[in-house]
């Protein structure tokens, strides 16, 4: 089945405490991202890969790490996590090319909290 | 950053109502034009990708259009139901540029 898994889906932690959120898909898609989803801001982009070792910012970077070693996997970091970093997270993936103009595939998404 | 607005924010119909919402989106440069639908508590699901003026999409009762010169995409559903009571989500993506730029949804109710 082809699917864009994100782990964990819940997470509570204190300020200060690196985590990681991992992303995986299994559709050989070369573009990846990450959103985040706030109350009355929509989906707004992270950070964004269009390859192996290509990574780029998003709308709001800051705070935020990311990195693409394999083709498959699109983890996010985030080194010292703070109380505005409090949101639902989503990883997407999507055939970047022809026809298929970037349809974005969404993992189920993390409900991250930072106290 | 693209200004992608939609409206109205929320909309509350009696089940079999037709309705229909409204994506604003910058017209230069324009590549692409999504919608997506995202029920509570799932993710997020593409209805339609649409790239040229005056395309027209259809899937069961929901259909959109587009219009590229003047900036606007409307998502209409017939006879709503109740499960078609969702965040309807559009994207635009110009040429140039390499992220889709989400507006801030409308959340459909749609009461039996």
């Amino acid at each position: 089945e082809a699917q864009v898994t994100q782990n964990p889906r819940y997470l509570i932690t204190v300020t200060g405490k690196k985590l990681t959120v991992t992303c995986s898909q299994n559709m050989n898609h070369e573009y990846m991202s990450w959103y985040r989803q706030d109350p009355g801001l929509g989906l707004r982009q992270i950070y964004y890969s269009m390859n192996v070792e290509v990574t780029d910012k998003g709308d709001v970077p800051e705070g935020y790490k990311v990195s693409r070693k394999e083709k498959r996997n699109f983890p996010l970091i985030l080194e010292s996590p703070s109380p505005n970093q409090t949101s639902l997270y989503f990883c997407a993936s999507s055939d970047w090319t022809g026809l298929a103009k970037n349809i974005q595939y969404f993992g189920a998404g993390t409900r991250l909290s930072v106290l | 950053i693209l200004n992608v607005e939609q409206s109205p924010q929320s909309l509350h119909v009696q089940e079999g109502d037709s309705t229909n919402f409204t994506c604003s989106f910058p017209s230069s440069n324009f590549y692409a034009l999504h919608w997506y639908r995202w029920e509570t508590a799932k993710s997020p699901e593409a209805l339609f990708v649409m790239t040229l003026n005056g395309d027209e999409k259809k899937k069961g009762r929901i259909s959109a259009t587009l219009n590229t010169k003047e900036g606007y995409s409307y998502l209409y559903i017939k006879g709503s139901q109740p499960e078609d009571s969702a965040t309807y989500l559009c994207a635009s993506m110009n040429s140039g540029y390499s992220t889709l730029t989400f507006g801030k949804g409308t959340m459909l109710l749609v009461s039996p």
